[in-house]
């Protein structure tokens, strides 16, 4: 089965702030990645697919990139919306497993 | 569009089996295009894929609970199912149903259903 790490698990950013989360793969899955957002009590949203396609709807802050094994996911500008938990997830094969999650909290 | 909503019991008792219910509106669990999946999420944890299914039946499942899932489809009713055998506590989550394009990223997902297993 091929795992996804995300780093950090957690941090503080102001708005304004312009901030990168990564996650890897254990294996090789081309860029067969998607990124979701989660607030409290709420489903994830789809952000970003095909490791760098934006969602119809998503700001144009988002931005994804990587290929293979490293992938990040940028917020260019934060906004106070924008403090909630980030997932990435591997659809090359099953199972199709989540990364560990990135809280984004305020500072 | 396509809408998802989970339906269930909220509290099963452990060893029991856990049944949730997705109905799909907007559009048909039959079509070719989609695979439909359920996800869990502990409370305070992360995310975690149990399985998905297409239309035809074809199964797919997390290997650490493939024991214990049956995922199925009914296309009369527009609905696919979740059934876990043997709950335990550690069972406990929001679980959701979501769809996916050829078995790719999950997109629409359901609103969550807390399921919380105990006595």
């Amino acid at each position: 089965a091929i795992r996804m790490t995300q780093s950090p698990s957690s941090f503080s950013a102001s708005t304004g702030d312009r901030v990168t989360i990564t996650c890897r793969a254990s294996q090789g899955i081309s860029s067969y990645l998607a990124w979701y957002q989660q607030k409290p009590g709420k489903a994830p949203k789809l952000l970003i697919y095909a490791a760098s396609t934006l969602q119809s709807g998503v700001p144009s802050r988002f931005s994804g990139s990587g290929s293979g094994t490293d992938f990040t996911l940028t917020i260019s500008c934060l906004q106070s919306e924008d403090f909630a938990t980030y997932y990435c997830q591997q659809y090359y094969s099953y199972p199709s497993h989540f990364g560990g999650g990135t809280k984004v909290e305020i500072k | 569009q396509l809408q998802l909503q989970e339906s269930g019991p909220g509290l099963v008792k452990p060893s029991e089996t856990l049944s949730l219910t997705c109905t799909v509106s907007g559009g048909s669990i039959s079509s070719s295009s989609y695979y439909w999946g359920w996800i869990r999420q502990p409370p305070g944890k992360g995310l975690e894929w149990i399985g998905s299914i297409y239309y035809s039946g074809s199964t797919y499942y997390n290997p650490s609970l493939k024991s214990r899932v049956t995922i199925s489809v009914d296309t009369s009713k527009n609905q696919f199912s979740l059934k876990l055998s043997s709950v335990t506590a550690a069972d406990t989550a929001v679980y959701y149903c979501a769809s996916s394009i050829q078995a790719s990223w999950f997109d629409p997902w359901g609103q969550g259903t807390l399921v919380t297993v105990s006595s």
